[in-house]
């Protein structure tokens, strides 16, 4: 089972920032943070991830609250080719059968014109 | 560089038949993984290669899903026979070895396979 809580779904207007939150109330010390988001009839593209730090990359932000029971993923500036679903996930970061990513439903962001 | 390739990218089969889809992951990719995606869910982790050993097949039902990856490289998925409840998409991803918490995995377009 998902180990992450999303809404189902979330819109957004074009040019405003996305910002999709997840639970992971039940993370341990050493579980990285990770998104993927999936457009239509593609398969997943990674995104982002972290630890307790906040990251930037050139696609997104993530914010990770100081206690880690849950994050925010931050698209600055979305766009309609944004729509897509969005996966938090929440794995151990080494090798092995242990660290199997396990995607729950996500949040299915629409972005408006 | 190119991305995963799989193939075919659709595919309809009867009841009880047999079918296969096969993928070729990144070139140096050391890592395999095919996932079952029901429509409308996540995908679910079915088999996971490193190199050409089996490291986690837990969910993988070995009654009639068999997969191979005999020289380390591309892999084929089988399912034999098909029963209504494998109408899915089929995505294969890989990835290089992890570095520092970092394993991105890279996916193919996947196979979408209907049984009637």
């Amino acid at each position: 089972d998902a180990k992450t809580t999303q809404p189902p779904s979330m819109d957004c207007a074009e040019g405003r920032a996305a910002n999709l939150p997840c639970n992971h109330s039940t993370i341990s010390g050493n579980e990285y943070v990770y998104w993927y988001r999936q457009i239509h009839s593609q398969g997943p593209q990674y995104i982002i991830h972290g630890l307790k730090n906040n990251e930037t990359n050139e696609m997104a932000s993530l914010i990770i609250t100081e206690d880690r029971k849950s994050s925010t993923l931050i698209l600055p500036h979305a766009t309609l080719r944004d729509t897509a679903v969005y996966y938090c996930i929440v794995r151990f970061p080494y090798g092995g059968a242990t660290n199997k990513l396990i995607f729950g439903t996500g949040t299915l962001l629409a972005v408006q014109p | 560089e190119a991305g995963v390739a799989q193939s075919p990218r659709y595919k309809i089969i009867e009841k009880r038949q047999s079918v296969a889809f096969w993928c070729n992951p990144i070139s140096g990719h050391a890592t395999l993984y095919w996932y079952q995606q029901i429509l409308g869910q996540g995908p679910k982790l079915l088999i996971q290669f490193q190199n050409n050993g089996v490291v986690d097949d837990s969910q993988l039902p070995k009654d009639r899903f068999s997969a191979e990856r005999l020289k380390g490289v591309d892999s084929t998925l089988k399912i034999q026979p098909a029963k209504l409840e494998d109408s899915a998409v089929y995505l294969c991803a890989s990835s290089s070895l992890e570095l520092a918490g970092y394993n991105e995995q890279f996916f193919g377009p996947g196979t979408r396979l209907t049984v009637l």
